[in-house]
């Protein structure tokens, strides 16, 4: 089955720097490649994705990229404010079947 | 549009006791998903329907767990008996298909005693 690993574990960014977020995937065979952010208490939910006939993606302050050869992508976070605080999970899509990371925990300091 | 919706939000158990969780998915939305997350973790996937046929339950402890979805709408996730390694945050969500955004539930926070 497919295996997601995700780095860092911690991310403590000052306000208004930017934050990366890097996850490897094992099989080949995914093709969609989704980011989650959950804040504390609360479901997680979509902020950004990346199929895999793309190799970047951005959407105002978020970016994703995908290097599909290396089986690796990263999201991009420009600008941080407080409210980019939470854990951030990425997944990767096999056909039907969604494998998550570990998550990140963002720590946006003022 | 409403969202995904589980019930209840809460529940406390003791071990070897049953609890049933409930989830009613985005009308429409043809495929389910039930995930477990154990604090500190990302979501596990347990099963997976589509309709009303499981797509995948690789990962449901199936000697205590069991979960159905008999119209294509609602779904229920049982555990029977429950363990103290159960004790985790439950989450439904349901996309319109395979590999189409998932949206997620409130999730139910589960506590075995």
């Amino acid at each position: 089955g497919e295996n997601v690993e995700q780095h860092p574990s911690t991310l403590s960014v000052q306000e208004g720097d930017s934050a990366v977020i890097k996850c490897t995937y094992s099989d080949s065979a995914s093709n969609y490649f989704p980011w989650y952010k959950q804040e504390l208490g609360k479901r997680p939910q979509l902020i950004i994705d990346i199929r895999s006939n793309v190799g970047e993606k951005k959407d105002q302050r978020i970016a994703v990229t995908l290097n599909k050869t290396a089986k690796h992508f990263s999201l991009h976070i420009t600008e941080t404010q407080p409210e980019d605080s939470a854990v951030y999970f990425c997944a990767a899509v096999n056909d039907y079947k969604l494998s998550f990371g570990a998550g990140t925990t963002v720590t946006v300091r003022a | 549009e409403a969202g995904v919706a589980q019930s209840p939000r809460y529940k406390i158990i003791e071990k070897r006791q049953s609890v049933a969780f409930w989830c009613n998915p985005i009308s429409g939305h043809a495929t389910l998903y039930w995930y477990q997350q154990i604090l500190g973790q990302g979501p596990k996937l347990l099963i997976q329907f589509q309709n009303n046929g499981v797509v995948d339950d690789s990962q449901l402890p199936k000697d205590r767990f069991s979960a159905e979805r008999l119209k294509g709408v609602d779904s229920t996730l049982k555990i029977q008996p429950a363990k103290l390694e159960d004790s985790a945050v439950y989450l439904c969500a349901s996309s319109l298909g395979p590999g189409n955004e998932q949206f997620f539930g409130p999730g139910t926070r589960l506590t075995v005693l």
